[in-house]
């Protein structure tokens, strides 16, 4: 069974430029989860999604971030304009039921320069 | 305000015997505990969950122990092996479908290097 796929693995971008991040997860996974991760820290969620709901996104940074999660499989995370402390790794993961395992891609490292 | 902490940044151990991960969590409402273990440039890996009904739950070499008065579990692993090294993070959630409560909440982890 393929585990949960993201892209790319890695960016660099300009600051006030935009940028995507692809995450397709585990198949017939409902929940997924898009978190951020800064060096000696630990994962911190960004938004939560139940199929095509966003039922948690009090942790996105609704000025420049934004997410979508079309007919509820493959999800999309925005960032624009990306600002310097915008670098970090970002996970998708997803779970078979919410507040369970979460399976976690390989993440994208972003760096704003 | 942390809700998973894990005190104890680093752990070094000899190969061959135990190692004790650490976590402590402040939400009461949290029951169900997970721990994660992470490679440089990889995502982290689920290795072992225990529901809060139980003190305790075993896979392989690695058992869980949760204690819900100190609000406390702790990962043993034995016996370590140089391929354990790695950062081990300690997450929690309420298994609640909706809301907030079903989100899983990472502690800042543990770096346990395993030595020869």
């Amino acid at each position: 069974e393929a585990g949960v796929v993201q892209s790319p693995r890695y960016k660099i971008i300009e600051k006030k430029q935009p940028v995507a991040f692809w995450c397709n997860p585990i198949s017939g996974h409902n929940t997924l989860y898009w978190y951020l991760q800064n060096l000696g820290q630990g994962p911190e969620l960004l938004i939560r999604y139940e199929n095509e709901e966003a039922v948690d996104d009090s942790q996105l940074p609704k000025d420049r971030f934004s997410a979508e999660r079309l007919k509820g499989v493959d999800s999309t995370l925005k960032i624009q304009p990306a600002e310097l402390g915008d670098s970090a790794v970002y996970l998708c993961a997803s779970s078979p039921r919410v507040g369970t395992e979460a399976f976690f891609g390989q993440g994208t490292r972003l760096t704003v320069v | 305000d942390q809700q998973v902490k894990q005190n104890s940044p680093s752990l070094s151990v000899q190969e061959g015997r135990i190692s004790i991960l650490n976590c402590d969590y402040t939400n009461s409402m949290f029951d169900y505990f997970l721990w994660y273990k992470k490679y440089p440039a990889e995502g982290p890996t689920f290795l072992i969950s225990i529901s809060s009904i139980k003190d305790k739950n075993e896979d392989g070499r690695f058992t869980v122990f949760l204690n819900k008065s100190a609000k406390h579990l702790s990962l043993h692993i034995v016996p370590s092996q140089p391929g354990d090294s790695a950062v081990y993070f300690c997450a929690a959630s309420e298994v609640f479908y909706g809301g907030s409560q079903g989100n899983l909440i990472f502690g800042k982890g543990t770096k346990l290097s395993v030595k020869p």
